[in-house]
């Protein structure tokens, strides 16, 4: 059972942004680092975000973390077609990972 | 460069016992945790335990504490995730990922590329 909540779907046209958020608690995103995930259809997940806005290299900067409180939010800028996926937010609660239930981004 | 390969799909009866595996290259095996993910059939990823390869330590969701039970053989660099008897409920993609980071910034940085259980009658 996901402890961290994201809406189910966001949708935008190409070079929209669009914005996801993840809710937590105070035992999870209030006192942690949050992480966001992007699942391709049929593909292992990929790490996005670290560090609550934190690019791996291979990146787009079009991808950008934030975090206040017990919440946190991925924005996508310039939203491209290959942008569909799932999206994950996710981070430790005392020594167990959560992940959010998943937002599927739609890209009109 | 870093690859984790994790075992072909598998399609087991119920209450039949299954062990599945995830092999580490390209890095020191001994120096990252490995972490267990399921994936059910359209819904979203769950995080089930991880274990250190070094000395296998070990630690659990509640979900899935007592269910399965996570292991690791350093001398193939190989992590495993078994069950002692399958239910059709275990019928799910499960990924193997490794814990990259440090401190308390602790994350995925790789992950498998999904084994597929199967269970039915």
């Amino acid at each position: 059972q996901s402890v961290l909540t994201q809406p189910p779907s966001a949708s935008g046209t190409p070079g929209q942004r669009v914005t996801i958020s993840c809710s937590g608690s105070s035992s999870n995103i209030g006192s942690n680092y949050v992480y966001w995930y992007q699942q391709l259809p049929g593909t292992a997940p990929k790490l996005l975000i670290y560090r609550n806005n934190q690019r791996p290299s291979g990146v787009p900067d079009r991808f950008s973390g934030s975090k206040s409180g017990t919440s946190a939010s991925l924005a996508i800028s310039g939203l491209r077609s290959e942008d569909e996926a799932d999206y994950y937010c996710a981070a430790w609660d005392d020594s167990l990972y959560v992940f959010g239930t998943g937002t599927k981004v739609t890209v009109l | 460069e870093v690859q984790l390969v994790q075992s072909g799909a598998e399609v087991k009866k119920p209450g039949e016992s299954l062990r599945i595996s995830c092999k580490g290259s390209g890095y020191s095996f001994t120096s990252y945790w490995i972490s267990w993910v399921r994936q059910m059939p359209g819904k979203g990823l769950e995080w089930m335990g991880r274990i250190d390869p070094s000395d296998s330590y070990t630690n659990y969701s509640p979900s899935f504490q007592g269910h399965v039970t996570i292991s690791a053989d350093k001398s193939i660099s190989t992590a495993y995730l078994q069950w002692s008897s399958l239910k059709a409920s275990d019928t799910a993609m499960y990924y193997c990922a490794r814990q990259g980071g440090g401190g308390y910034d602790l994350y995925f940085d790789y992950w498998g590329q999904g084994t597929l259980v199967t269970v039915s009658s």
